[in-house]
């Protein structure tokens, strides 16, 4: 069965950085395009970016752009994450997601705090 | 300041019909399908409805889903204790490079 296992998250200050994995299993990865969804305490789900099935184009919400960066390698089944210049508003539950023309499984998630 | 707006909460009893709105725009609802799903307390969300109405094998037919124009709906019949969570509408929007929008979500209470 499909499976997607984030990992990486946890406390970090503010203006640091921290790398998401999210290790995928029971689908032909290099097939799916991939994406990044988060939810931040007491607010709703928020896009994050996505990646194609072969890295060809990435795209990322104006909230992350130029600060994240959405990667993968598909001879590991391996979607990643880089954040940097983490900020408070930043603190949520990231969530990889496999798109088939509908986000049809997602992970458990991993929390980003990011605090001083 | 979610794009797709959606009533923050809902409720009924066991038995009941409920349903949640979600309204959006052209440029999402309008010009592509709904999704929606359903997220238990420290849980990943769950396709529930995909394509405005179609349900993945194992979700009850107690939930259905339906759109028209740029807005949805989704429906509960039925309503379980189980049920209680927070649901989720969803669709791609069409603007920029195209990308995911999400509704603000609906708590529903089972009384």
């Amino acid at each position: 069965q499909v499976q997607l296992v984030e990992s990486g998250g946890g406390v970090v200050q503010p203006g640091r950085s921290l790398r998401l994995s999210c290790a995928a299993s029971g689908f032909t990865f290099s097939s799916y395009g991939m994406h990044w969804v988060r939810r931040a305490p007491g607010k709703g789900l928020e896009w994050v970016a996505v990646i194609w099935y072969d890295g060809s184009n990435k795209y990322y919400a104006d909230s992350v752009k130029g600060r994240f960066t959405i990667s993968r390698d598909n001879s590991k089944n391996t979607l990643f994450l880089q954040m940097n210049s983490l900020r408070a508003e930043d603190t949520a539950v990231y969530y990889c997601a496999r798109d088939r023309d509908r986000l049809d499984n997602w992970g458990q998630g991993t929390l980003v705090t990011v605090s001083s | 300041q979610s794009v797709l707006t959606q009533p923050p909460s809902a409720s009924g009893t066991p038995g009941q019909r409920v349903t949640i709105s979600c309204s959006g725009s052209s440029s999402n609802i309008g010009s592509n399908t709904v999704n929606w799903y359903q997220q238990l307390p420290e849980t990943a969300p769950k396709l529930l409805i995909y394509s405005n109405n179609q349900r993945p094998s194992g979700v009850p037919d107690r939930f259905s889903g339906s759109k028209s124009g740029t807005s949805a709906s989704l429906a509960i019949s039925g309503l379980q204790s189980e049920d209680e969570a927070d649901y989720f509408c969803a669709a791609w929007d069409d603007s920029l490079n195209g990308h995911w929008v999400f509704g603000g979500g609906t708590k529903l209470t089972v009384l």
